[in-house]
């Protein structure tokens, strides 16, 4: 079992849409949450931080940890072509290094 | 957010010749930083980890005498290439871990490289 699991995509959505992007991890230690938005030939760019469980909203961002089934989601409301990106979930626990997902490759259609 | 600055954007060396890449934090200190490879539409792979005023510590696979990576302060790490070959044309990425929270890290603009 891989240490962090992310669906690739492409995932394509039309303008507005709410898009859930996920994933799921096997490592129970890890108390620190992360999404990261990288576009096309770009550095990931952090969206989101989330310590332990919980909710984290920012915007049209949210959030969610679950530890207790080792799963994280991300959600955009009123999504905008501008979303259009690779998604990469990452985690770690203090002072480790941070294991990333693969990415979910995002696509909203105006 | 931190900014991480990396430099250059893009660069084309020849077979053979070593190229240099820097990753600066601009505005924090960072006691550790990270160099990433990223394939197309691949995720971010980890090269090795860069500890300020100590040696790296590589990842599996990684040759440290090919990627040389040198911490000299606080706000700067270099990735040297050596020997540069073809299988070496990537996308490289650095990031930096905050001091104080030592959690959130921000990543710099990446470096897209291509040996001909």
């Amino acid at each position: 079992q891989k240490e962090v699991e992310q669906d690739p995509g492409p995932l394509s959505v039309p303008e507005g849409a709410i898009v859930s992007l996920n994933c799921t991890y096997s490592n129970s230690a890890f108390q620190y949450f992360m999404w990261y938005r990288q576009y096309s030939r770009k550095g990931p760019e952090l969206l989101m931080y989330t310590y332990s469980s919980g909710n984290k909203e920012d915007g049209r961002f949210t959030a969610q940890v679950d530890k207790s089934s080792k799963y994280i989601s991300l959600f955009i409301r009123d999504s905008q072509p501008s979303d259009s990106a690779t998604y990469l979930c990452a985690m770690s626990f203090y002072g480790q290094n941070f294991v990333f997902g693969p990415g979910t490759r995002l696509s909203v259609l105006p | 957010g931190a900014v991480v600055s990396q430099h250059p954007s893009r660069v084309i060396c020849k077979s053979g010749t070593s190229v240099k890449i820097e990753c600066r934090s601009l505005d924090f200190q960072a006691t550790t930083m990270f160099w990433y490879r990223q394939f197309p539409k691949k995720s971010l792979m980890l090269m090795a980890t860069s500890n300020e005023g100590s040696k790296a510590t590589y990842e599996q696979g990684v040759e440290k005498d090919k990627f040389l990576i040198n911490h000299a302060s606080l706000t700067l790490s270099t990735l040297t290439v050596t020997s540069a070959h073809p299988e070496d044309s990537s996308f490289y990425i650095c990031s930096a871990r905050l001091q104080e929270s030592g959690t959130e890290a921000f990543f710099g603009q990446g470096t897209r490289l291509t040996v001909v």
